[in-house]
């Protein structure tokens, strides 16, 4: 089974705080995903990377920056927090040729 | 991407059939639909995806409509474990990263 893994199920920090959010997965696949998922708005894409050191921005990117220096990990990272960043973050990943994403059980954040 | 339209919410008697209905009337030619579920605290899970004929795999049935501006997503036998989101997604074959997610339909199984 694909196992998509998340560092942390909840957290909480200040604003103005820099934010690291981890994705591993352990199934070799090329294409990891960061999402956001609030009430109403549905899940919206924030950056994916189609390979190491790749990377392109999604529809909200605004905010946040992503890395992806080995092919399993792939970070989100809030340079300085803000309470409108409070959200459920997902992360998935996808192996190439292949039709669906593989999602982490979420990071919910929440920014005071 | 083709938008879709689902309702926002419906019930299913357990051990009956749960019929998911999505509407994507700007569908084009080289897009499938793909759809979703998402369990209470859990990320979203894939359950099947079709183009034009209707799919069928363990998890559920796929119709998809001839002239492909809806579909339904049937559960054969509902139970409470199938209560979630589930979320209809339409995607372009060479936009092949992109999904977008809607605010899909909550079903309730209820006992």
């Amino acid at each position: 089974d694909v196992k998509v893994t998340q560092s942390s199920r909840y957290l909480v920090k200040r604003t103005g705080e820099k934010v690291f959010l981890e994705c591993v997965q352990d199934m070799d696949h090329e294409n990891m995903f960061w999402y956001r998922q609030d009430p109403g708005l549905g899940l919206r894409l924030i950056y994916f990377s189609y390979d190491v050191k790749m990377k392109e921005k999604g529809d909200i990117p605004e905010g946040y920056s992503v890395s992806r220096e080995k092919k399993e990990r792939f970070s989100l990272i809030l340079e300085s927090a803000s309470t409108n960043q409070t959200s459920m973050y997902l992360c998935a990943s996808r192996g190439q040729g292949i039709y669906e994403q593989y999602f982490g059980p979420g990071t919910r954040l929440t920014v005071t | 991407d083709a938008k879709t339209t689902q309702p926002p919410s419906m019930d299913c008697a357990e051990g009956r059939a749960a019929n998911l209905p999505c509407n994507h009337s700007t569908i084009s030619g080289n897009e499938y639909v793909y759809w979703y579920r998402q369990i209470h605290s859990q990320g979203p899970q894939y359950i099947i995806h079709g183009l034009k004929n209707n799919e069928t795999n363990e998890m559920a049935s796929l119709i998809i409509t001839e002239d492909r501006k809806s579909s339904t997503l049937i559960l054969p036998h509902a139970t409470l474990r199938d209560t979630a989101v589930y979320y209809c997604i339409v995607r372009v074959e060479y936009n092949f990263n992109k999904f977008y997610f809607g605010s899909g339909t909550k079903l309730n199984v209820k006992p």
